[in-house]
């Protein structure tokens, strides 16, 4: 079952701007992580958020968390060309089994 | 770092083979993870394992089984490969499953199958 969908499906931005994306979910989760796919490639793991958590930052990356909506966003700020990729994100339940990707935002960032 | 390597990039095969697509990880991970990607359903889970001759289902596990004889390689086998089944094949390792751990996931470059 799919838990995480990320929003928008695709974006394009130029570089130098912020990236927004967001990641809803619909059941408790432990945490929650995000992922950046580059073209053809493995996944890599960017930053995981605890369901205690707010905010996090790694870098120009900031997430947040909203428990009460069940909802989750990524920012990048000040966008690079090597940006672009997708990004997915993830849930873990309590018991780290259910561990649930979405189907991802593609960003294209463009210079 | 820990690296997670998968035997094949590209891979053509044809209706009715026995595939295997092999995994290794270096850092010693108890937990390992075969994933299918497609296009617009994002990843979903095979099969993954927790330890050494141990395995559990995913969401998908049909048309597939999965070998860990050694605790650094987990194999996925297409017993009988369909055209359903080409796909791109993601690996993961992780060092725990509990996500009060932090349960992240590091992944292979993966396999692009196709099946003819």
């Amino acid at each position: 079952s799919q838990q995480g969908e990320e929003d928008p499906q695709a974006l394009s931005i130029q570089e130098g701007e912020n990236a927004t994306m967001n990641c809803s979910y619909k059941t408790s989760i432990n945490n929650l992580q995000w992922y950046r796919q580059n073209s053809g490639r493995g996944l890599v793991h960017l930053i995981l958020i605890r369901s205690n958590e707010r905010e996090k930052h790694s870098g120009r990356l900031r997430v947040t968390l909203d428990t009460s909506k069940k909802s989750s966003s990524l920012l990048i700020t000040a966008s690079r060309a090597a940006d672009t990729a997708s990004y997915f994100c993830a849930t873990a339940d309590n018991y780290g089994q259910n561990f649930v990707f979405g189907p991802g935002t593609r960003l294209s960032v463009l210079p | 770092d820990v690296k997670v390597t998968q035997s094949s990039r590209y891979l053509v095969k044809r209706t009715g083979e026995k595939v295997f697509l092999e995994c290794v990880q270096d850092m010693d991970h108890e937990n390992m993870f075969w994933y299918r990607q497609d296009p617009g359903l994002g990843l979903r889970l095979i099969y993954f394992s927790y330890d050494v001759k141990m395995k559990e289902k995913g969401d998908i596990p049909e048309g597939y089984s999965v070998s860990r004889e050694k605790k650094e390689r987990f194999s996925l086998i297409l017993e009988s490969a369909s055209t359903n089944q080409t796909s791109m094949y993601l690996c993961a390792s992780s060092f725990t499953l509990a996500a009060s751990s932090g349960n992240e996931q590091f992944f292979g470059p993966g396999t692009r199958l196709t099946v003819l």
